[in-house]
């Protein structure tokens, strides 16, 4: 069984800070790791996944997340927001290896303030 | 453009009165699910389907049926519609392997009194 855990429900943060949106994962076997993001209004689309290799991922719109193994972690960060980064994020994973079902955490809506 | 196409967008309507969303995919892709997302509890798979003919429940199947008899259509299907599945629906689909990358369609908010 594996799961994902969203502490912050909500992250308010004024534009052109820097953000942090966490994320944990447990799980029995290897695992990859994803980020989606969500606009209003809109379906979910992939922002940035980590597979193997370096375990800092570079994603889409500034985005990157780090993959800590002793932390169960995968942390999203953006060094400076604009508000066109409004959004929910859900953080995602799924078993290596053959069909594996992906699980969602529960999301974090980032509130960029002008 | 490759696309996840749902329909209807929005939708309300009775308790007990069977309603079917549609979802439609460009891709070739193998894999289909269908989610709901409910505040706080983010998204949870309702039925997924690894190709044609081959479909099995997800976390929450409950009133709720599948049915895959194409590959690029992937069907949720409410016979009797209670006011507890009122909820944003979205359908998804990718490509055979763990690591690939899920497209979402626009998502279907239902209502049902």
């Amino acid at each position: 069984a594996q799961s994902v855990t969203q502490l912050d429900s909500q992250v308010p943060v004024f534009e052109e800070a820097p953000v942090e949106l966490r994320c944990n994962y447990s799980s029995s076997v290897s695992v990859y790791l994803f980020w989606y993001v969500q606009y209003p209004n809109q379906g979910l689309q992939l922002l940035l996944k980590y597979l193997s290799g370096s375990t800092l991922v570079k994603g889409i719109n500034g985005f990157e997340a780090e993959f800590n193994k002793s932390q169960t972690s995968f942390h999203l960060r953006k060094p400076s927001v604009h508000i066109s980064d409004t959004a929910e994020y859900f953080c995602a994973v799924t078993g290596s290896g053959g069909y594996q079902k992906v699980t969602f955490g529960t999301g974090t809506k980032l509130q960029v303030i002008p | 453009e490759a696309q996840v196409t749902q329909n209807p967008r929005y939708l309300i309507t009775v308790t007990g009165k069977k309603l079917t969303v549609t979802c439609s995919q460009n891709m070739n892709h193998e894999y289909m699910s269908w989610y709901r997302q409910d505040p706080g509890l983010g998204l949870r798979q309702i039925y997924y389907s690894m190709n044609v003919e081959v479909t099995d429940k997800g976390d929450v199947p409950e009133g709720y049926k599948v049915s895959r008899k194409e590959k690029r259509n992937f069907p949720l299907i409410l016979e009797s519609p209670s006011p507890n599945q009122t909820s944003l629906y979205f359908c998804a689909s990718r490509q055979q392997g763990a690591g690939t990358e899920a497209f979402f369609g626009q998502g279907t908010r239902l209502t049902v009194v």
